[in-house]
């Protein structure tokens, strides 16, 4: 099973900074199959990127997503006070299907 | 499309767990691939199986001796039966709409608690 590792476990900044959250894969991960979650407390995850860089739908654009092969990384651009969460990633593959990461909560500072 | 999971709230052990999923808005059959995944503090989330509109099913290996997942268009529904369950089953149960190897629309969250 693809085991993924996101870091920071938390992460603390202020509104208006850039937010920077990792994922990294124990093995090769395709780009097609890895996306990224927003949850708030109390519901459930939302579905902000697939394919490692598409935006879902209604997703702004200060959400962004990269990477490739065993790392991948979210940009949020400018936090707004509603980007406080915890986000997870995704990946796909053929044999364990769907796996997640444990998790990153971005707290404000 | 919305989604309504629902089902017992408390299961005893060695019993099964039973949900389903409420799709309104659309078509069950509007999406290819339907899923149920779980969410303990302990394990986080943890995707369970999927079904797809034809009725073939995939089932996380770790649990697929236990898992049944079905589907009934007649009532734009599908269903998810745990067998066996132990406390480690206690956790939010959510359905899910499969988008492009990823999980676009989610239900709010059922929990369900195993104890006698």
């Amino acid at each position: 099973e693809i085991v993924l590792t996101q870091s920071p476990g938390t992460l603390s900044l202020s509104p208006g900074e850039r937010a920077t959250l990792s994922c990294r894969a124990s093995q090769y991960v395709s780009s097609s199959y890895l996306a990224w979650y927003q949850q708030k407390p109390g519901q459930a995850p939302r579905l902000l990127i697939y394919d490692a860089s598409t935006r879902a739908t209604g997703i702004p654009d200060r959400f962004s997503g990269s990477g490739s092969g065993t790392d991948f990384t979210l940009t949020i651009s400018r936090l707004e006070p509603e980007d406080f969460a915890v986000y997870y990633c995704q990946q796909y593959d053929t044999s364990s299907f769907y796996t997640f990461g444990q998790g990153t909560k971005l707290e404000i500072k | 499309v919305q989604l309504q999971a629902s089902g017992p709230g408390l299961v005893k052990p060695s019993e099964t767990l039973s949900l389903t999923c409420a799709v309104s808005g659309d078509s069950i059959t509007s999406y290819n691939w339907w899923s149920w995944i779980r969410q303990t503090p302990g394990k986080g989330l943890e995707w369970i199986g999927e079904i797809q509109k034809t009725g073939t099913t995939h089932h996380k290996p770790s649990l697929r001796s236990r898992v049944t997942i079905s589907l009934d268009t007649s009532k734009n529904q599908f269903s998810l039966e745990l067998t066996s369950v132990t406390a480690a089953d206690t956790a939010v149960y959510y359905c899910a709409g499969n988008g492009r190897v990823s999980l676009a629309v989610w239900s709010k969250g059922a929990t369900v608690t195993v104890s006698s």
